[in-house]
């Protein structure tokens, strides 16, 4: 069964401390790790697709990297508009187009 | 291009009745789909259309949910006699059915259902 965990559930940093958030996974064929953000009372905030081990992709002071069995999300020097919810998601062969998504990483950036 | 929209924003009922919520999809988007979001947890997978057709179904989705996508545009996503466990987020998203894997699926801002 496809599963997705992440780590830790909640980071709390000072305004340019920087950081890493982790998303574990299992997943039969896949088709895609997903990050989006979520701020509170709203939807999920696509930021990045990854596809293949090995393949990075960078926002602002947001860089996601994937390996064949966990993906990192890198926040560098971190502002107080970063704090958010984190939530990472995969697609696996099984079934049509769902996302799977892990429970999310809750951040919190103080000045 | 406006986005995924959701209405009602926010619905409280009385446990045993039945309530509709609407999602209307990025514009030219043939995909679309239904999650739950409780508090603290990431979105689950409800069900799934692909234009008007419902591909695929969770079986997380009791016989007192149902969906539908008349004309492969807005979808309803009704849920009858409410529980108060039917609490939740109601999440829809719509992708736009890129052949290959490249398929992102955008989200709008929910409603929240209260059941009392």
């Amino acid at each position: 069964e496809d599963q997705v965990t992440q780590s830790p559930e909640a980071l709390r940093l000072q305004e340019g401390e920087s950081s890493s958030l982790n998303c574990s996974y299992t997943v039969s064929g896949l088709r895609g790790l997903f990050w989006y953000r979520q701020d509170p009372g709203k939807g999920p905030e696509f930021l990045f697709t990854l596809y293949s081990a090995g393949e990075e992709k960078e926002k602002e002071r947001l860089k996601a990297t994937l390996t064949k069995k966990e993906s990192f999300l890198h926040i560098t020097a971190p502002k107080p508009e970063d704090s958010a919810t984190y939530l990472c998601a995969v697609k696996g062969s099984g079934g049509y187009n769902k996302l799977i998504f892990g429970a999310g990483t809750r951040l919190a950036v103080h000045p | 291009d406006t986005g995924v929209s959701q209405d009602p924003r926010h619905k409280i009922t009385k446990r045993g009745q039945n309530v509709t919520f609407r999602c209307d999809p990025i514009s030219e988007h043939n995909r679309l789909y239904w999650y739950r979001q409780t508090l603290g947890q990431g979105p689950e997978f409800l069900t799934y259309f692909q234009n008007e057709a419902q591909l695929e179904k969770s079986r997380l989705l009791s016989d007192r949910f149902s969906a539908e996508r008349p004309k492969g545009s807005f979808s309803t996503l009704e849920i009858q006699r409410t529980e108060q466990g039917d609490s939740a987020m109601y999440l829809c998203a719509s992708s736009p059915g890129l052949a290959g894997i490249s398929d992102t699926q955008y989200f709008g801002p929910g409603t929240r259902l209260t059941v009392l």
